[in-house]
């Protein structure tokens, strides 16, 4: 019940292209929900984030699409630029106490944008 | 403003030894949290530090330790080295350690245990 999971593992994307990822999770008391980036060589950053009481976060290009009955949460990025080619990670974490620093991570997508 | 740093960027020991490392938190931060990534695994955390008090902890061995000091400088610790234990080790840190603040993480420690 802990986990989360990503898809696809790896996307290529031409230049312009919508990027999507999707993520689901199993635990109903999850209500934070990041999505982070990270380039080789560096640390995770993060991108944008949504709570459960919101459908729809969007940031610039990002765009953070949530639903709540299907537990599923999506990162959409429009007109996607070679400088995206990164590899993102979704994320989800309670409120409570004992989530003090703790993020629950998917596995990754590697995101490739051809020019 | 500075960021995250964490010091070596890069490690390798043997099988057996021990190693520390060390991560420097964006002043003003007071929680600082350990994650390991690795290809298989994926990010898992390991724990997190506030006050010099761990708060939370992950489903480590005991062989995986931590600490904070006064300034919120952390160290973690890994004792008798396994080949297993080879990975990036990530530090973030955030004003008081509650994942809505947002955590800011460090590039990262890679350790290679041979």
């Amino acid at each position: 019940q802990q986990q989360v999971k990503q898809s696809p593992q790896s996307l290529i994307v031409q230049k312009g292209g919508i990027s999507i990822i999707n993520c689901a999770y199993e635990n109903t008391a999850f209500d934070y929900f990041p999505w982070y980036q990270q380039f080789p060589g560096k640390g995770p950053a993060l991108l944008i984030a949504i709570r459960p009481d919101v459908s729809e976060k969007k940031e610039g290009r990002f765009t953070i699409s949530f639903n709540k009955s299907a537990k599923q949460f999506s990162l959409h990025i429009m007109d996607s630029q070679p400088g995206d080619s990164a590899t993102y990670f979704c994320a989800a974490s309670f409120a409570g106490g004992t989530s003090y620093g703790k993020l629950t991570f998917g596995q990754g997508t590697i995101l490739t944008v051809h020019p | 403003k500075a960021g995250v740093t964490q010091t070596p960027r890069y490690l390798i020991k043997t099988r057996g030894q021990q190693v520390t490392l060390s991560c420097s938190p964006i002043s003003g931060h007071r929680s600082v949290s350990w994650y390991q990534q690795t290809p298989g695994q994926g990010l898992q955390f390991l724990f997190e530090y506030f006050s010099e008090t761990q708060r939370n902890k992950g489903n480590f061995p005991g062989r995986f330790s931590g600490r904070q000091f006064s300034n919120s400088r952390s160290e973690m610790n890994v004792s008798t080295l396994e080949l297993g234990d080879s990975a990036l080790y990530l530090c973030a840190s955030s004003l008081y350690g509650v994942p809505r603040d947002g955590y800011t993480f460090g590039s990262g420690t890679r350790l290679t245990v041979v």
